[in-house]
């Protein structure tokens, strides 16, 4: 079956502080992987999504930015963290056509 | 671009019973997908449902059930005979069949939903 893992959980950076948040997943080769951000009480906002190696497609201008160093590895990174990048960010994946997206556990991140 | 209007903040439902969550879209395809996810505490996102366009008959899980009217683009969740684990935030999410668009979704703002004793 497939898995998808996330970390860390929770993160506390100060403003100015580099970022990176790391995704994977096992048992599937190729998927689609995708960046998700979700403000306090708000909808969930794509920020990237990669449909392979070294592919990567932003939705949103920002100071983050993704990777897709290995098939099943989705990395969410900043040179320099703002108070705004605050969140709770998501990782999903899908595989095939009709299936839907899968998530991960998050990173709830706080900037101080 | 599709937008996903949820129109609900809160809702409250007695345990056992009914409650229904509102969900309308706006696009100019014809064939897409429609998604319900549940968001608990946890703040893990766990999909619900699903339902293709092209499918008149309603998806149905056990429990929760859609009703699907394509015309009005309208998508509601029911869930039947609530438990407190139910209590959590329910999001509406469209995701278009066109190749090539990466499957992308586009979520609705929410609905908080309350269980109570």
């Amino acid at each position: 079956s497939q898995t998808i893992h996330q970390w860390p959980a929770t993160l506390v950076q100060p403003v100015g502080s580099p970022l990176s948040l790391e995704c994977t997943v096992e048992g599937t080769s190729n998927p689609n992987l995708y960046w998700y951000r979700q403000a306090a009480g708000r909808g969930l906002q794509l920020l990237f999504y990669s449909v392979g190696i070294g592919q990567i497609s932003s939705e949103v201008p920002q100071n983050l930015s993704a990777s897709r160093p290995q098939d099943r590895q989705f990395i969410l990174s900043s040179k320099k963290l703002l108070l705004s990048d605050s969140g709770f960010y998501l990782c999903a994946w899908r595989r095939g056509l009709n299936q839907p997206q899968h998530f991960g556990d998050g990173t709830r991140l706080s900037i101080l | 671009a599709q937008t996903v209007t949820q129109s609900q903040p809160e809702m409250s439902v007695q345990e056992a019973e009914t409650v229904t969550l509102s969900c309308t879209y706006d696009t100019s395809e014809s064939d897409y997908y429609l998604f319900w996810y549940k968001q608990p505490p946890s703040r893990q996102m766990i999909l619900v449902i699903r339902q293709e366009a092209y499918k008149q008959q309603n998806a149905t899980e056990n429990r929760f059930s859609v009703n699907f009217q394509k015309a009005a683009k309208s998508f509601s969740l029911k869930i039947s005979d609530s438990q407190l684990g139910d209590a959590a935030m329910y999001f509406c999410a469209y995701r278009s069949a066109v190749t090539g668009t990466a499957s992308k979704l586009t979520f609705g703002t929410g609905t908080r939903l309350q269980v109570t004793l």
